[in-house]
């Protein structure tokens, strides 16, 4: 298994102010991914942290919103851009670890709030 | 494209009671079937997982059967306790290095 540390674990937000949520993992990993949790609901694919590239997003997601760096292969961040209260969500990070045979692992995510 | 369905919840039982939640999917090829839990308040957590047919994936006393020929993966227990309340989710990954597809969840409320 993987340790996946995302900081912050909560926070409560101004409309408008953008936040970069930041994940660390304590080993190699072969793939990262962002998710988002919105209140009562399942999860969404945001998109897929490429190392020194540009991140690959999913449909209804787009770089200007959810800017996505990965440097190297234990570190991804995810900034969520002016923010308004529809943001209000648990964003998680992901990885694949290697060796773990397509088994993908979460961090405890990070709780915003947009007021 | 890829799916899964979960049975709806929230579900209540009381205490030592047996415990299915039903999983269906679909998808082409042979994907990989994941349970994922998440009690209140915190992250997802890998339960138990399959990786081809008639693998039988366990944990913590959870069981789940991956069918190919019913395209399910249902969750069991045979003694739930109040701790194993929480949200228990369903999904699929169509090969290493694809990022998972969810099923709605399904809440689990389990009363002494």
């Amino acid at each position: 298994s993987a340790v996946i540390s995302q900081k912050p674990s909560r926070d409560i937000c101004q409309r408008g102010t953008s936040l970069t949520i930041q994940c660390q993992v304590d080993s190699q990993v072969t793939m990262m991914f962002w998710y988002r949790q919105q209140p009562g609901q399942s999860l969404t694919l945001i998109a897929t942290a490429n190392q020194g590239s540009e991140a690959t997003y999913e449909s209804g997601f787009v770089i200007d919103k959810f800017p996505i760096s990965r440097p190297n292969l234990t570190f991804s961040t995810l900034t969520v851009s002016n923010m308004s209260p529809e943001d209000s969500s648990i964003y998680l990070c992901s990885v694949e670890t290697l060796g773990t045979g397509n088994t993908i692992y979460f961090g405890e995510g990070s709780w915003l709030t947009v007021v | 494209g890829d799916s899964v369905t979960q049975m709806e919840g929230p579900v209540t039982l009381s205490e030592e009671a047996f415990l299915t939640i039903n999983c269906t999917y679909t998808a082409t090829g042979y994907p990989s079937l994941f349970w994922y839990v998440q009690y209140p308040g915190e992250g997802l957590q890998l339960l138990l997982k399959a990786t081809k047919a008639d693998d039988k994936g366990s944990n913590k006393g959870f069981e789940a059967t991956y069918r190919k020929e019913t395209t399910s993966f249902h969750l069991e227990k045979g003694s739930v306790q109040v701790s194993d309340s929480a949200v228990y989710f369903c999904a699929l990954s169509r090969y290493s290095g694809y990022a998972l597809n969810f099923g709605k969840g399904t809440s689990l409320l389990v009363t002494p």
